[in-house]
């Protein structure tokens, strides 16, 4: 019940296309929900957040969606750019829990 | 300031060494946080310390030792360490403690290899 469930794997898109990563939970305490990105030989840096009294927020080219029934919330990445190549966490935690429980992890290659 | 510090950026130890990772943000954040990544993984939580006092500790075994010496520093202390201890140690910190009160700052990581 403390696992959030982070797919696909690995995605591949063209420069201008949209990128589009999912994540699922079942504990229906979490209540916030942070995307974090991490480049190779860097430390993971937070991207955006959401928490679930919305169900969409935006930054530039990178939106949340959170879909609170269905337990689901994904990142689309717009215009997607060779620079937005690395890996995409996402996470999500409780007031009562006590760490950050990260996604497996998608690994996003954009392609020119 | 919005880093966090880490050195060193690499280290190679034998399984009979002892060294120390070191960490270090100024931006007056009271929780800050070990983490070990492996390859293609995502962080898992080590250690949290909250206002300097270690606050949690997820099971790990006792050749990794944590030290919390003022608000802005954070160590870990290695000592006979196992080739499967082999990861980047991530350090992090939070404005306050709790994993929902918002943006962990990471440091770039401490690469280690056990020989």
């Amino acid at each position: 019940q403390q696992q959030v469930k982070q797919s696909p794997q690995s995605l591949i898109v063209q420069k201008g296309g949209i990128s589009i990563i999912n994540c699922a939970y079942e504990n229906t305490a979490f209540d916030y929900f942070p995307w974090y990105q991490q480049f190779p030989g860097k430390g993971p840096a937070l991207l955006i957040a959401i928490r679930p009294d919305v169900s969409e927020k935006k930054e530039g080219r990178f939106t949340i969606s959170f879909n609170k029934s269905a337990k689901q919330f994904s990142l689309h990445i717009m215009d997607s750019q060779p620079g937005d190549s690395a890996t995409y966490f996402c996470a999500a935690s409780s007031q009562a829990g006590t760490a950050l429980i990260f996604g497996k992890g998608t690994t996003l290659s954009v392609s020119s | 300031d919005t880093e966090v510090t880490q050195t060193p950026k690499h280290l190679v130890m034998g399984m009979t060494n002892k060294k120390s990772l070191k960490c270090e943000q100024h931006m007056g954040h009271r929780a800050m946080y070990w983490y070990k990544q492996k390859a293609k993984k995502p962080p898992e939580l080590m250690f949290v310390y909250s206002y300097e006092k270690l606050s949690i500790n997820e099971s790990v075994p006792s050749r990794f030792s944590p030290e919390c010496p003022n608000s802005s520093l954070l160590n870990l202390h290695l000592h006979a360490l196992q080739p499967e201890d082999s990861a980047l140690y991530l350090c992090a910190s939070s404005l306050q403690p709790g994993p929902n009160t918002g943006e962990l700052f990471f440091g770039e990581g401490s690469r280690l290899t056990v020989l």
